[in-house]
């Protein structure tokens, strides 16, 4: 059973646009949401991540939106950029236990 | 090390043969995990480690597959009699906390 699922699957976004991937998760136990960022030929880096307590985060171009009741959760690049091209996973964790989504590949358009 | 350290970053072997991949964590970190990402696949859970405590096995496919990590700090994957489906990029993380995983650039496995 997928954990997490997440999608799209791909985007495809023009510079300056703002691209928003979505994760759903099921297991009310999970404490800890974050986003990560993976490059050709490299291992995912952590982007930006969230606590169940806060609605919304948010680091210069990037927002995590979080809706408990729901159990929902998106991603918002905003002014999107060639160099945001990359492979973007959600996560879902509780003791120490990750779960990824199955990730979403984005190409920002010149 | 500043990072997450793998070895060796490619590795091609033929079927049936065994492999092992070498993590080498952040100094410090008491959490290991392994992963792997199949071709523009997701992240598959295959193994934790967390202190001195019992490793969390339940993701590995197969009992091909075996992880072991010295000291609390070094791990080895191996993988036994490997196959084609075998075939992918293995990523080895480390954490200190409960948050923030850290991944190494994996090894890309190819079983010819």
């Amino acid at each position: 059973q997928q954990q997490v699922k997440q999608s799209p699957q791909s985007l495809i976004v023009q510079k300056g646009g703002i691209s928003i991937i979505n994760c759903a998760y099921e297991n009310t136990a999970f404490d800890y949401f974050p986003w990560y960022q993976q490059f050709p030929g490299k291992g995912p880096a952590l982007l930006i991540a969230i606590r169940p307590d806060v609605s919304e985060k948010k680091e210069g171009r990037f927002t995590i939106s979080f809706n408990k009741s729901a159990k929902q959760f998106s991603l918002h690049i905003m002014d999107s950029q060639p160099g945001d091209s990359a492979t973007y996973f959600c996560a879902a964790s509780n003791f120490n236990k990750f779960y990824f989504g199955s990730g979403t590949k984005l190409n920002v358009k010149p | 090390g500043a990072g997450v350290s793998q070895s060796p970053s490619n590795k091609v072997t033929e079927k049936g043969k065994d492999v092992e991949l070498r993590c080498d964590p952040i100094s410090g970190h008491t959490a290991l995990y392994w992963y792997r990402q199949s071709l523009g696949q997701g992240l598959e859970f295959l193994i934790y480690f967390q202190g001195n405590s019992a490793p969390d096995k339940s993701g590995l496919p197969s009992d091909r597959f075996s992880a072991e990590r010295t000291g609390g700090s070094v791990s080895t994957l191996t993988i036994q009699r490997t196959q084609q489906e075998d075939s992918a990029v293995y990523l080895c993380a480390s954490s200190l906390g409960v948050s923030v995983i850290t991944f190494g650039s994996g090894t890309r496995l190819t079983v010819v």
